[in-house]
């Protein structure tokens, strides 16, 4: 069965990076883009970017370009995504979700990885 | 690029009709049919329940549809009942080729 799993929660300072993984299992891993998202405490859903494991490329939200990268191991069936200059605003849960059969849209997700940035 | 815009709340009683709009722009829900719809209960994770506007994924009740009309569309869920309490999310893929989602909206059974 298809299964995305993230790595777990990350408290950082402000200033600091943060690297999520998420590993793809029960398909083939360079078949279906895997897209980013995050949602903050009581907040919706945010697109953050998308990543395409065959190839690499990427599309980032206008919020997130200069701060964002995603990058992947194809030899674990992995995608990461490091996000930069950290402030209390990226307090979130990020999840990454599967693009699959159905095009532009969103079918299997990660269990989320919570990040809190805090002094 | 905004957030599309849905209302914040939306309520129901049992085998009621409600109807949950999401207002964009003509670069993302007026442009293309391919807005999709998300069920998020607390503290999970989003499942599909519409996509290109109206077509519903295997295994989704046909209680749930949706629509469009120029730069906004709507998901309606017929007889409603309990087990649809959730917050609802609108999802569209935009001309930067990015996505966007909704501003979220609960529903609640009265």
């Amino acid at each position: 069965q298809v299964q995305l799993v993230q790595s777990g929660a990350e408290v950082k300072r402000p200033g600091a990076s943060v690297k999520i993984s998420c590993k793809a299992s029960g398909y083939t891993f360079t078949t279906y883009h895997i897209h980013w998202v995050r949602q903050a405490p009581g907040q919706s859903l945010e697109w953050m970017g998308i990543f395409s494991p065959s190839d690499g490329a990427t599309s980032f939200a206008q919020n997130f370009r200069g701060r964002v990268a995603m990058t992947r191991d194809t030899s674990t069936s992995t995608v990461y995504m490091e996000l930069n200059s950290l402030t209390s605003e990226d307090t979130a849960v990020y999840l990454c979700a599967r693009e699959g059969p159905i095009t532009y849209t969103l079918d299997y997700w990660g269990q989320g990885t919570l990040v809190s940035v805090s002094s | 690029q905004s957030a599309l815009t849905q209302p914040a709340s939306v309520s129901g009683s049992p085998g009621q009709s409600i109807t949950i709009s999401c207002t964009g722009t003509s670069s993302d829900v007026g442009n293309y049919n391919l807005v999709s719809w998300y069920q998020q209960p607390p503290g999970k994770a989003p499942r599909l329940m519409i996509y290109e506007v109206s077509k519903r994924p295997s295994g989704v009740s046909n209680r749930f549809s949706g629509s469009k009309s120029g730069n906004t569309a709507s998901l309606t869920i017929s007889g409603l009942q309990a087990e649809d309490e959730a917050d609802y999310y609108c999802y569209s893929y935009t001309t930067s080729n990015t996505y966007v989602f909704g501003t979220g909206t609960e529903v609640t059974v009265l």
